[in-house]
């Protein structure tokens, strides 16, 4: 079966500091997709990233960082110098049968 | 590029009444169409898959006869919920998907629809 868990429900961090949001993953497809995605007060999702089963790189983009580790089923994502606008809800994804299946989410509240 | 819109992006409604929601892939053409439907402060739930010109598939769970879709173009899929009720208060999200564009992998998402039923 596939599933996503996101063991924090909600963080708060003070602005400026780092924040790592764990997400560790269940599938028994070879192949497969993981996703994050912030959801910010507003509702609309936004797309962080995409990354596939066979590409274990780590991905850095600006503050954020995302870091994929097949061994131990998990695509944790690092938020370096943490903002205000980053207080939002994370959620990491998995792909399953062609579809999406999220995770609960993460709240992140950076305090300023 | 993959735009994706809902509309209305909120709504409120008297109970026993039914609510039209769109969901339009603005630059270019959806094969599959996907709704969700999220609860205050829990995760986004598939409610159902849709096709063009097909039937859409449910998951489980899901009453087909209350939350009616209909995907009559690649561009356009309406969710209406029948018969509303104070529990189908919910924020309802779609997506879009496009092989030509990003292969089976990838949704873009619409920017919700928050639907309050009185």
């Amino acid at each position: 079966a596939q599933k996503v868990t996101q063991a924090q429900t909600e963080i708060s961090v003070v602005e400026k500091e780092d924040v790592t949001l764990d997400c560790v993953y269940e599938t028994r497809d070879t192949t497969y997709y993981l996703f994050w995605y912030k959801q910010p007060p507003s509702g609309e999702l936004v797309f962080l990233i995409r990354r596939n089963s066979f590409d274990e790189q780590n991905e850095i983009s600006g503050r954020y960082s995302w870091n994929f580790q097949k061994s131990t089923s998990s695509f944790n994502f690092t938020i370096t110098a943490s903002q205000v606008v980053d207080s939002a809800v994370y959620f990491c994804a998995l792909t399953w049968a062609n579809n999406l299946f999220f995770g609960t989410g993460t709240r992140l509240t950076v305090i300023p | 590029g993959a735009v994706v819109s809902q509309h209305p992006s909120w709504v409120i409604c008297k109970s026993g009444t039914s609510v039209k929601i769109e969901c339009r892939s603005l630059d270019f053409q959806a094969t599959t169409m996907f709704w969700y439907r999220q609860f205050p402060k829990q995760s986004l739930m598939l409610m159902a898959t849709s096709n063009e010109g097909s039937k859409a598939t449910y998951e489980q769970g899901v009453e087909k006869d209350k939350f009616l879709i209909n995907h009559a173009s690649l561009t356009l899929s309406t969710l209406t919920v029948t018969s509303a009720h104070p529990e189908d208060s919910s924020f309802y999200i779609c997506s879009a998907r496009s092989f030509r564009l990003a292969g089976y992998n990838e949704q873009f998402f619409g920017p919700g629809t928050r639907l309050t039923v009185l």
